[in-house]
């Protein structure tokens, strides 16, 4: 079955960064584009950023442009996305999800936690 | 961007009622690029509807959708215990792709 596994979460004070990686497996992950989602803590759902299968193409939130990058290394199964500049409104469980239209396939969330 | 407003904020039904949950758009989605999601207490969401009637692999056939435009509905047939969750709406027409604030569907 399809397994998303997200990791390099943690709590880390404003203006900082991290790199959040999703390991996946289960499908032919070179055929997908692959997107992040993320979830306010008590709020709904908020479309953070997504990539094409060959890395040629992204897309962003206005809330994350300039600030966020999300890469791909299909070799390895793995999507990427590095959080620089973070700020306390970017404390969020972070979802990385198969696909970029219809959301197919969800990890189980990471957390991130912006805070001083 | 495409402003999805879900009504009702929450809906208390019983085991065994039929559940009606409404998506509405800011603005007239072409074709149906309309999908529903469930998520429930610590879970990541499930997709269960796509293209706005289509039913995801393994969703059972009291998940219904649909609608056109900007107005799309969820029904839920007779509600079954493991269906008391949040649904959220999420539309793919026009990039940003937003989501609905979300329903919450509890227990009466």
């Amino acid at each position: 079955q399809v397994q998303l596994v997200e990791s390099g979460g943690g709590l880390v004070k404003p203006g900082g960064s991290l790199r959040l990686s999703c390991i996946v497996s289960g499908l032919t992950f070179s055929d997908w584009y692959m997107s992040w989602i993320r979830q306010a803590p008590g709020k709904g759902l908020e479309w953070v950023s997504y990539i094409n299968s060959g890395s040629s193409a992204t897309n962003y939130a206005d809330s994350v442009k300039g600030r966020f990058t999300i890469s791909r290394d299909n070799a390895k199964n793995s999507l990427y996305l590095q959080m620089n500049s973070l700020r306390v409104e970017d404390t969020a469980v972070y979802y990385c999800v198969r696909g970029h239209t219809i959301l197919g396939a969800w990890g189980q969330g990471i957390r991130v936690t912006v805070s001083s | 961007e495409i402003v999805l407003t879900q009504s009702p904020g929450t809906l208390s039904l019983s085991p065994g009622d039929r559940a009606t949950l409404s998506c509405r758009a800011s603005q007239s989605l072409s074709s149906t690029p309309l999908a529903w999601y469930q998520q429930k207490p610590g879970q990541a969401p499930r997709l269960l509807i796509h293209d706005a009637s289509s039913r995801a692999t393994g969703i059972p056939d009291r998940f219904s959708g649909g609608g056109s435009g900007t107005d799309f509905t969820l029904t839920i047939s007779r509600l079954e215990p493991e269906d008391f969750a949040v649904y959220y709406c999420q539309q793919y027409g026009s990039s940003p792709y937003t989501f609905g604030q979300g329903t919450k569907l509890e227990i009466k």
